[in-house]
Formats: structure tokens, C-alpha cells, sequence
């Protein structure tokens, strides 16, 4: 079962900043938090990840809460490409590669 | 970098016949690829986890004899669905992950479907 839980959409306009909330308050000390999105009849693109700290690449800015028990998926600049479902995953690192276990995410609608 | 493909990336097919779908780190070397499988407006469903040069892991309700998976190479793994019936149509996802990065990278998907 997945471990963590997100609304099951949103919507936001065309250029204002797109915050994807997710919550994952059984998390352990070795998981870390996955970020992908999934474009309709596409397969998952991979956005982001993070342990404690927050992170940011040129897709997104991942902000994790103090406790770990939840996070927050920034995308600065919403575009109708944005359009998608995104999933927040929980990750064990073993040292050896680990699945990822899908939960229902967040469709996110970008609107003119 | 790290790109996935699939192959094919639609196939039609009559019940009872076997399909083979192909899953590639174009990019990247993958000791382990995984496979999925998503049915409509649902959630993708990890089915096996593949480790090259080893037997294939399947979860729980996959039945292993329908589903033959194989890795022969550090880049290829491919997932051979037996003897195929209507309820197999589905869309097949696989994904590869980065030796070096421990990050998992999907493939485009192939959609299956079986008449």
C-alpha cells in the first residue's frame, strides 16, 4: 500500500506557481521522498527527490517539513504541459534498488 | 540522459498468441528494471522486479508462468506475456534504475491489446 496520501486534484492558472501537498507521516529515517508525474498514455517522468533537506532542479523545488511528515511539490511557473498526475512516493534505500509503490496522486489541472 | 525505450509501443493481438515487449537504458546501465502495468484511469501496479542475470521477483497475484521476464543484459530486459486473453489488455510500463544514481527512469509504455 502506499504511504502517503495527496487531494486528488487540483487546478491552477497558467504561470502562477502550482503547490502540490503530500503527506506521509509513517515515513522511517531511510525513505526518501519521490516526486513523478504522469502525462496522460505516457509513462511516469521522474521530477525530484529528497531525504530532509529541500531541493530544487530546473523542473521543480521539493520543500520537506521539518518532521519529514509531509512535503510540498513547487512547480515555479505553471504551463499547460504541467497538466499531468502527479504521485508523491515513499522510497526505502536498502543499497539496492528499491521499488516504487504508486498511490493515487494528484491530477493537476493548468488552466488558461 | 537517462532515456528508457519500449518496444513496441502499441501491439494488437488474438487471444491465445504471445507477445514479447522490449524495455532499454538507452543511456545508462540498469542491474535492476522493474514492470508495471496500469488499467484504466488507474494507478500503475508494479507486477516484477527484474535483476540481470538472475530470475525475475514477482508480487504477489502475478502469476509467473504468463508473464516470462528476462535480463540478460545490463541495458535490456523484456516481459513476455503467454497465451494472451482479453482480461491482459492493459498498458505495459517498465522502468530502469540508474546504477549510479539509484534513481528509477520509466520507459514511454506499450499498450496491449488483446482481441
Amino acid at each position: 500500500d502506499a504511504k502517503t496520501t495527496q487531494p486528488p486534484s487540483m487546478d491552477c492558472a497558467e504561470g502562477r506557481a502550482a503547490n502540490l501537498p503530500c503527506n506521509h507521516s509513517t515515513i522511517s529515517g531511510n525513505e526518501y521522498v519521490y516526486w513523478y508525474r504522469q502525462i496522460h498514455s505516457q509513462g511516469p517522468q521522474y521530477i525530484i527527490h529528497g531525504l530532509k533537506n529541500n531541493e530544487t532542479n530546473e523542473m521543480a523545488s521539493l520543500i520537506i517539513t521539518e518532521d519529514r511528515k509531509s512535503s510540498t511539490l513547487i512547480l515555479p511557473h505553471a504551463t499547460l504541459r504541467d497538466t499531468a498526475v502527479y504521485y508523491c512516493i515513499v522510497r526505502e534505500i536498502t543499497g539496492t534498488a528499491s521499488k516504487l509503490t504508486f498511490g493515487t496522486g494528484t491530477r493537476l489541472q493548468v488552466t488558461l | 540522459g537517462a532515456v528508457v525505450s519500449q518496444h513496441p509501443s502499441w501491439v494488437i493481438c488474438k487471444s491465445g498468441t504471445s507477445v514479447k515487449i522490449e524495455c532499454r537504458s538507452l543511456d545508462f546501465q540498469a542491474t535492476t528494471m522493474f514492470w508495471y502495468r496500469q488499467f484504466p484511469k488507474q494507478s500503475l501496479m508494479l507486477m516484477a522486479t527484474s535483476n540481470e542475470g538472475s530470475k525475475a521477483t514477482y508480487e504477489q497475484g502475478v502469476e509467473k508462468d504468463k508473464f516470462l521476464i528476462n535480463h540478460a543484459s545490463l541495458t535490456l530486459s523484456t516481459l513476455t506475456v503467454t497465451s494472451a486473453h482479453p482480461e491482459d489488455s492493459s498498458f505495459y510500463i517498465c522502468s530502469a534504475n540508474h546504477f549510479l544514481t539509484d534513481t528509477q527512469y520509466f520507459g514511454p509504455g506499450t499498450r496491449l491489446t488483446v482481441l
